[in-house]
Parts: C-alpha cells; structure tokens; sequence
C-alpha cells in the first residue's frame, strides 16, 4: 500500500503568506528528503533530514519519526516558489531507496 | 561539479526496440540509483548499485529491464523490446555516504515508446 502520503495535492498562495506541506508515513522512516521541481524538470534537493528541523531562508522543515510525518513551511512565498514538491523518505528496513509522496504544485499569485 | 549526468534528455523508439540509457553519477559518490516517473505512478524506484555492486533491484519489472554499472563514472539502465507502457522519464540520482545521505538526481530521460 501506499506508504507516503503527501497532503495537500495542490496549494496557492497569495505572495507574501505561507503555508506547509505535509507527507504521512504508513511504516518508520529512518530519513527524508524534500525536493522541489524545476521549470526544466530537474528535482532540486530542499532538505534532507535523519531527525529534528532544518531552515533555509523562507524554507523550514521537520521530521518526526516515531509519530511518523514530515512537513514542509513555507513564509513569504514568492512567485518563484511556484512549482511541484515532493517528499521522499527512506525505510528503516529497505536501504538507501527513496519511496515519493505523490506531489503537491504550488502555485504563488500576486 | 557539473552534477549527475544523463543522456540521452530525450529518446524515442519503436516497439519492440531497444533502449538503453546512460548515467554518470556525481564523482566520488558510491551509491547510484535508477528511479522512473510516470502520470500514473508517480515517481518509483527501480535499482541501485552502491560501490558498483547491485544492492537492490526490488523495484525492475522481472523481463526486459536490466541494469549495469561496470564501472565507477557510469551506469546504464537498459531496456529490451520496449512497449509504449516503458514510456516515462527516467531519473539517476546518486549519494555520497553509504550509511544514507542526500540523493541527488539527474534531469532525467524522457523515452517514448510509440
């Protein structure tokens, strides 16, 4: 079954406010990362977390694994926040490979 | 560091033809990974090798799909007698540290079967 649930599917925003996205996990993750998508298609490493929370600039994240979930905030969205998200965990019993949540496009408006 | 390389960014085939898809991993990195997206399923792992070895192919459909990484700069994924549902793009991502760490991903080829 599906074991990473990313919520919302699709999300705007008004420039200037922000939001979080969040991924669910249906069995323990040992690490996830979160990427965004280019305008050229490439995933562009956001973060990458074993534990605890981690900011870039407008961007912080968390990762909770015991009570199983991940999240995403984003403040003073700018348009060129616009774009599709993913987050991809790794298992605790499977190795190095990524299992992806399904996406969540993001769009920013002025 | 020009990143993880992919060639070819595009390629379309005939049924039936073969593709075969190169992957130049991030220098010095020891773990190399294929994943495939598609509309439908989304982004799903397909292989990996870590220090050339094969660790996991859990995620290769059983025929036609095979997967090498004779040496440390490259890997291909190789695909026999394609059919048009083998479309998607096909992502290489590698990482540095064997005991996890962050996978970074290549742009990516996008093959069309028709």
């Amino acid at each position: 079954g599906d074991q990473v649930e990313q919520s919302p599917s699709a999300l705007s925003l008004h420039e200037g406010t922000g939001s979080a996205l969040r991924c669910n996990f249906t069995t323990t993750m040992r690490a996830v990362q979160w990427f965004r998508k280019n305008s050229r298609g490439s995933l562009i490493n956001l973060f990458y977390l074993a534990s605890g929370t981690k900011e870039n600039g407008r961007l912080k994240s968390a990762f909770d694994s015991k009570e199983r979930y991940s999240t995403l905030h984003i403040r003073d969205a700018q348009l060129e926040d616009s774009g599709t998200y993913f987050c991809a965990a790794e298992r605790a019993s499977s190795g190095q490979k990524l299992v992806f949540g399904q996406g969540t496009i993001l769009k920013v408006y002025l | 560091n020009a990143g993880v390389i992919q060639t070819p960014r595009h390629k379309v085939t005939g049924k039936g033809q073969e593709a075969t898809l190169w992957c130049e991993p991030i220098s010095g990195h020891s773990a190399v990974f294929w994943y495939r997206q598609t509309i439908v399923q989304g982004l799903e792992f397909l292989t990996y090798f870590r220090n050339q070895a094969p660790i996991d192919d859990s995620g290769m459909p059983k025929e036609r799909f095979s997967a090498q990484m004779p040496n440390q700069s490259h890997s291909t994924l190789k695909i026999q007698s394609t059919q048009p549902q083998d479309s998607a793009v096909y992502l290489c991502a590698s990482s540095l540290d064997l005991q996890g760490d962050t996978q970074y991903f290549g742009p990516g080829t996008r093959l069309l079967v028709l």
